[in-house]
């Protein structure tokens, strides 16, 4: 069945730098989706990708899909402390398989 | 976008006893899909419950043990039958888009943190 791998597990980052989280699904899919999750909270829908090698921005947060849509990632720039939580990516082959999620943390 | 609420958000129960949890949804959904977390963990997929029909059940879990009720478009239950400590997880029910049969874009309740003693 569909699998999709994600590193760094964890990432631990001073505040105002930037990082990027990496998924790779062993099948290619119809699209990724990424979800951000607060300590304490449940998964929050950030962002979707469709087409081959898209990019998509939303202020900080830069998402892209590869060309053979099998792979993706998340670059995040000028860290701040709200961006403190674990990032998943869901691989959708027609239903949703989860990374394993990167948990950010930032020392100011 | 989609509101959800969960019942309970939390319970503490004893092994071989049952617990239903329910999921409701502030508008009509076609899909309601139900995800265990482990502590520290990913999500994992339990079941796909659509309304009208028989609920979907992933590799490793059966309708014995987690039964899904779906009786209409915004209310959804699971039980976990039989309890053991293993079972102590957090279980979240998820939506897709409202009048959308797509599992596109999810939206996630707040989820039930249950523990078995």
């Amino acid at each position: 069945g569909q699998q999709v791998m994600q590193i760094p597990q964890y990432q631990h980052v001073q505040e105002g730098e930037d990082f990027t989280t990496y998924c790779n699904s062993s099948t290619t899919l119809s699209n990724i989706q990424w979800y951000k999750q607060r300590p304490g909270g449940h998964p929050v829908f950030l962002i979707q990708l469709v087409k081959s090698g898209e990019v998509k921005k939303q202020k900080r947060l830069t998402f892209q899909f590869g060309e053979a849509k099998k792979n993706s990632s998340l670059h995040i720039t000028a860290t701040q402390t709200t961006d403190v939580g674990t990032y998943f990516c869901a691989g959708n082959d027609y239903k949703l398989s989860f990374g394993a999620g990167t948990t950010v943390t930032v020392r100011a | 976008s989609a509101v959800i609420s969960q019942k309970p958000s939390r319970d503490i129960c004893q092994r071989g006893t049952s617990l239903t949890i329910q999921c409701q949804v502030d508008s009509q959904v076609t899909m309601m899909f139900w995800y265990r977390q482990q502590p520290g963990q990913s999500l994992t997929l339990i079941a796909t419950a659509n309304q009208g029909s028989e609920a979907t059940y992933e590799s490793g879990f059966v309708i014995d043990k987690f039964p899904i009720s779906r009786p209409n478009l915004t209310f959804s239950t699971l039980t976990v039958s039989n309890m053991s400590p293993e079972d102590s997880s957090i279980y979240l029910c998820s939506v897709g888009p409202p009048g959308q049969y797509v599992t596109d874009t999810q939206y996630f309740g707040p989820g039930t943190r249950l523990t078995v003693l």
